[in-house]
């Protein structure tokens, strides 16, 4: 089984519609990250959590909003969606005193 | 700003030539992580980096940090098909930061 584990995996909405991706894993890391990726752009942060009370803001926040869960789950939602959120997202997980992180399947978003 | 620039963006080469990818970075981090995405799907850590002259190889790929020039190289030896994909470099933003920032990305392809 996947260590990390991303639902859905591709998605269509509308404009103004609530979405929320999901993030689980197995690998009983502390942190845990979104990111988004879009062509050519590389991947950009959106929000990162080092345990269940500690939730940070990334590079691209706005228009995101998150839940840490536990320490397995954390949860990304756009609260109303819009065209330029369409983009590949990312979770992410890591531990430990360096920074290397490994990454979930990946999440399709199409908003219309 | 913290950038991290990698060039070539685009790299088309033929299988059994060798090639240098380079990552540039202006923050003053001492650790660098590589990754790979195949087409469509997740990003996989290849290499992690944690000092000035450290150098890491798997296979055909070997990678190097200098901390000093603030750059990192990954060299490929003997190409073959299988390595086409595109590959990032990261940087923590800054030291116990455990945030990184991604290069856009050099998209390899191996040209039988």
């Amino acid at each position: 089984d996947a260590d990390v584990t991303q639902t859905p995996r591709n998605r269509i909405t509308k404009t103004g519609k609530r979405i929320m991706l999901e993030c689980s894993q197995t690998k009983g890391h502390d942190r845990m990250y979104w990111y988004r990726q879009d062509p050519g752009l590389g991947l950009r942060l959106i929000y990162y959590s080092f345990d269940v009370k500690d939730i940070n803001k990334g590079e691209i926040s706005d228009g995101y909003s998150v839940s840490r869960q536990a320490q397995a789950k954390f949860s990304l939602s756009l609260e109303s969606a819009i065209p330029n959120q369409t983009a590949l997202y990312f979770c992410a997980t890591a531990d430990g005193s360096y920074n290397e992180q490994f990454f979930g399947p990946g999440t399709r978003l199409t908003v219309l | 700003e913290l950038k991290v620039e990698q060039n070539p963006l685009f790299l088309s080469m033929q299988e059994g030539k060798n090639y240098t990818i380079y990552c540039n970075y202006s923050t003053t981090s001492d650790r660098l992580y590589w990754y790979r995405q195949d087409p469509g799907k997740s990003l996989e850590s290849l290499f992690v980096l944690l000092s000035n002259g450290a150098v890491k190889q798997e296979g055909r790929l070997m990678a190097s940090l200098d901390t000093k020039a603030r750059l990192s190289t990954l060299h490929i030896t003997a190409a073959v098909h299988d390595l086409s994909a595109t590959y990032f470099c990261a940087v923590d933003v800054r030291a116990g930061s455990y945030q990184l920032t991604f290069g856009k990305g050099t998209k390899l392809s191996v040209i039988p």
